[in-house]
């Protein structure tokens, strides 16, 4: 699987968009490029992912750029709530044991 | 639908003593992982389950750990005898499938001090 590089922390205002970057230059083809983030003392929970093409939901966009070499998930109107541990993971197509790094820990403030 | 759920949410032991974790995946979905996360780091994965057999267990440390998934639902991790090193959270996740285009589902772990 890809190694991801991403930044330690990251700080936002309450309302703003949350953009936060993500390193995968080793990715192969068959990779996609997974976001999760972990609340202070619950389990890491599922935002989005996506393969080649950007991708929305209710809860964020997922941008890869054309080389897929870097991606962003942006949170549109962050809030208090979103204040967490951000990861961004590589996975293969054909398996899903997720290889977690040590993430962006996001500060959402008032 | 109901989430990934696991008992107890928390335990304390005293080293070399015995503990048991249990986890209920989200019905229907065929693989089960459990994860060790350390205070300040990322999930680990211990081990994977495809219905009841072991996909990939080779990030655990076999001498003290073992986790068994009868009939292909639940599932049980043990440690035996625990060390000091082992206090951490120990996560539950469920994906319907093996595949890399299906999330994991996890559940809010058990926090598990050794003293």
């Amino acid at each position: 699987d890809a190694k991801t590089t991403q930044p330690p922390s990251m700080d936002c205002a309450e309302g703003r968009a949350a953009n936060l970057p993500c390193n995968h230059s080793t990715i192969s083809g068959n990779e996609y490029v997974y976001w999760y983030r972990q609340i202070h003392s619950q389990g890491p929970q599922y935002i989005i992912h996506g393969l080649k093409n950007n991708e929305t939901n209710e809860m964020a966009s997922l941008i890869i750029t054309e080389d897929r070499k870097s991606s962003t998930l942006i949170l549109p109107h962050a809030t208090l709530r979103d204040t967490a541990v951000y990861y961004c993971i590589g996975l293969k197509y054909n398996n899903n044991d997720m290889r977690f790094g040590a993430g962006t820990r996001l500060t959402v403030k008032p | 639908e109901a989430g990934v759920a696991q008992s107890p949410r928390y335990k304390i032991i005293e080293k070399r003593q015995s503990v048991a974790f249990w986890c209920n995946p989200i019905s229907g979905h065929a693989t089960l992982y459990w994860y060790q996360q350390i205070l300040g780091q990322g999930p680990k994965l211990l081990i994977q389950f495809q219905n009841n057999g072991v996909v990939d267990d080779s990030q655990l440390p076999k001498d003290r750990f073992s986790a068994e998934r009868l009939k292909g639902v639940d599932s049980t991790l043990k440690i035996q005898p625990a060390k000091l090193e082992d206090s951490a959270v120990y996560l539950c996740a469920s994906s319907p499938t093996g595949q890399g285009s299906s999330p994991l589902h996890f559940g809010n772990g058990t926090r598990l001090t050794v003293t």
